[in-house]
């Protein structure tokens, strides 16, 4: 059973381009958080998904971010106009139902240049 | 709100040493508590959790935490380090009386462990 798949892995960006970040769940999994770890701090929770709902962005910023899960297909957190603040881990987690374990994917590294 | 406090940023120890790493939480209701590692350029592993019952949990890798409410603590312990220890250790909280959301976890700022041969 794979685990949870996150491409790319590492993502070069200019500030003001666009950033496309994919979670692929593991298998029977239908729930889907995005966290957001900067340069040495720990991970801060961005958005919480099931399949074609947002349930709780709470951690998300007001503007640029928007994340999608739809009904097939990977889970996408999109950053528009990106700028060097940007730059961090992005971890992607899912789990079968909200009370359960989350698994976490390998990340993201974005570096916005 | 909840949050977690890691003392120590930074923690080195010999190859063989006990191995001590603390978590202090805070938190309204009482929480359920994790410890996950992470290995350079890779994502977070759960080593332990606690959610009711026994105090005294033991995870993979020889690891252990106890949940101690008097003292709103979790530190997470290892008789004898290895060299493969080396790591990054994040310890995490969750409320589990949260309705509608998930339980998102709240995760402190993380604790470098370095094992010295």
């Amino acid at each position: 059973n794979a685990g949870v798949m996150q491409n790319p892995r590492h993502l070069v960006r200019r500030r003001g381009q666009e950033a496309r970040l994919r979670c692929s769940p593991m298998k029977g999994h239908s729930h889907v958080y995005w966290y957001r770890q900067l340069p040495e701090e720990g991970l801060k929770f961005m958005v919480y998904l099931q399949k074609e709902n947002i349930i709780d962005e709470s951690g998300m910023p007001k503007e640029r971010f928007s994340a999608e899960f739809p009904k097939e297909g990977p889970s996408i957190l999109r950053i528009q106009q990106v700028v060097r603040g940007d730059s961090a881990a992005y971890f992607c987690a899912s789990s079968p139902d909200k009370a359960s374990e989350q698994y976490f994917g390998p990340g993201t590294r974005l570096t916005v240049t | 709100a909840q949050s977690v406090t890691q003392l120590g940023s930074h923690v080195s120890v010999s190859e063989g040493a006990l191995v001590l790493l603390r978590c202090n939480y805070s938190s309204s209701v009482p929480p359920y508590l994790f410890w996950y590692v992470q290995y350079p350029n890779q994502g977070l592993q759960l080593l332990l959790k606690y959610t009711t019952g026994a105090t005294l949990v033991k995870g993979i890798n020889g690891f252990e935490a106890e949940f101690k409410k008097s003292e709103t603590s979790f530190h997470l312990t290892k008789p004898s380090a290895h060299m493969s220890d080396a790591a990054e250790y994040f310890c995490a909280v969750s409320d589990p009386f949260s309705s509608g959301s998930a339980r998102q976890l709240t995760f402190g700022s993380g604790t470098q462990l370095t094992v010295l041969p």
